[in-house]
């Protein structure tokens, strides 16, 4: 089953760095989002992706945010200055071939990455 | 965005039927609903999507009725591996649709 994948798994960091997490979303796909979830809380939406550019995103996702596709397969997000209320579950997630295959509400998440800031 | 209510939390055994219902009661006429599944420290989990009446596929059976404002997901003869949490989306089946999760429902399946 294709998966999407993330890199790294854990990112311990210190507060004011830039980190950039990473994602490889499936091959064909043509969304890509970036959800966080805080310990024992829920799913946050971040930011959706599509054709290059930012088509949604929250108002978590402020300045130091940024994402991007710098080829035809990974898919980043950047935090540029980070706080201690960055620490979180970060998610890749992709969705739709755009050929009216599995429902367009099957997105595909990718395992997360574990950021601690401290 | 339509939103969703979905009791916080659900006990169940082994081997019993489960039954999770979520109220959806401003759904609108594009609006699809989707359930997921959440493991501890894992991404969520596609489980099943359905518009109106019942879908069935090898996990999971969706019921929805005839007005729509509500859904019930029904796992048969769970297993402790089902202890989850299991999160009911409504959005418009599109790719532009953002996927917004509410806190869901922890099911904790015991022996």
């Amino acid at each position: 089953e294709p998966e999407v994948t993330q890199t790294p798994s854990h990112q311990v960091t210190q507060m004011g760095q830039e980190v950039i997490l990473r994602c490889v979303p499936i091959s064909n796909h043509l969304y890509f989002y970036w959800y966080r979830q805080i310990l024992g809380q829920k799913v946050e939406f971040l930011v959706s992706f599509y054709n290059n550019e930012i088509s949604e995103k929250s108002e978590i996702f402020d300045d130091q945010f940024s994402v991007e596709r710098p080829d035809g397969s990974n898919f980043t997000l950047k935090i540029r200055s980070t706080k201690l209320e960055d620490s979180a579950m970060y998610f890749c997630a992709s969705r739709g071939t755009g050929t009216g295959g599995p429902p367009y509400t099957e997105a595909f998440f990718g395992q997360g990455t574990r950021l601690t800031v401290v | 965005l339509a939103k969703t209510t979905q009791p916080i939390s659900m006990d169940s055994y082994e081997g019993q039927e489960v039954n999770i219902t979520c109220s959806h009661n401003n759904i609108a006429t594009n609006d699809y609903i989707t359930w997921y599944q959440q493991f501890p420290s894992q991404g969520p989990r596609f489980i099943i999507q359905g518009y109106k009446t019942k879908v069935t596929n090898e996990v999971a059976s969706l019921f929805i009725p005839a007005d729509r404002k509500s859904s019930t997901l029904s796992l048969p003869r769970v297993s402790l591996s089902d202890t989850a949490v299991y999160y009911c989306l409504v959005a418009p089946n599109s790719g532009y649709s953002t996927l917004t999760f509410g806190k869901g429902t922890m099911l904790l399946v015991s022996p």
